[in-house]
């Protein structure tokens, strides 16, 4: 079946190092969210790429969809302590255009 | 603020006895989710409305029902809750079942079973 899956699933990280976290899906994909989860929280969204080969950016973290739209980059220059959280990937479901299937996840913790 | 909202925020039930959790929405979207997030584990979508259109997931087990009165109020009933059943149980909704629809979650309701 369908499957996306994140790596690492874990990144302890000293506070002002860079992290990254990784998406691969088992399909093609329309299009690719992300959602940052903060321990005891909830998924908030953070940005959707749609085009091949798209990079946006927010503030520190810069997000790229790659070529093919199967693979997926979330990138944190200078980790901050608010940075802490579970970062999921979620793609469109191949048996419905708006149902998504999430990745497994990145725990990010950051050292002070 | 428009908002989606969940009621309680944490609920500790007995092995077996039925339990409600509820979600409201002011945001006037269309699909309301129910999730089922273990620890450490992503979200698992247990089923969803469409408007009025439920949806079950295939895996989702039949102890796990829902009801949606109107646009707003959505309801996730566990019949028999057992230990496995333990989770946050998240609701979102987005404004419509397109493509590339964002889902906006509720803060969750995390459920114990004694």
């Amino acid at each position: 079946g369908q499957q996306v899956m994140q790596i690492p699933q874990y990144q302890h990280v000293q506070e002002g190092e860079d992290f990254t976290t990784y998406c691969n899906s088992s399909t093609t994909l329309s299009n690719i969210q992300w959602y940052k989860q903060r321990p005891g929280g909830h998924p908030v969204f953070l940005i959707q790429l749609v085009k091949s080969g798209e990079v946006k950016k927010q503030k520190r973290l810069t997000f790229q969809f790659g070529e093919a739209k199967k693979n997926s980059s979330l990138h944190i220059t200078a980790t901050q302590t608010t940075d802490v959280g579970t970062y999921f990937c979620a793609g469109d479901r191949t048996d419905s255009s708006y149902k998504l299937i999430f990745g497994s996840g990145t725990r990010l913790l950051v050292r002070p | 603020d428009a908002m989606v909202i969940q009621n309680p925020r944490y609920q500790v039930t007995q092995f077996g006895k039925p339990v409600t959790l509820s979600c409201s929405q002011t945001l006037n979207h269309n699909v309301m989710y129910w999730y089922q997030q273990k620890s450490s584990q992503a979200p698992k979508l247990l089923f969803h409305y469409y408007d009025k259109d439920f949806n079950n997931e295939a895996d989702t087990p039949d102890n796990f029902q829902s009801r949606r009165p109107n646009t707003s109020f959505c309801f996730l009933d566990i019949r028999s809750p057992g230990l496995g059943d333990a989770a946050m149980y998240l609701c979102a909704t987005s404004r419509e079942g397109a493509a590339q629809e964002t889902q906006y979650f509720g803060p969750g309701t995390r459920l114990l079973v004694l």
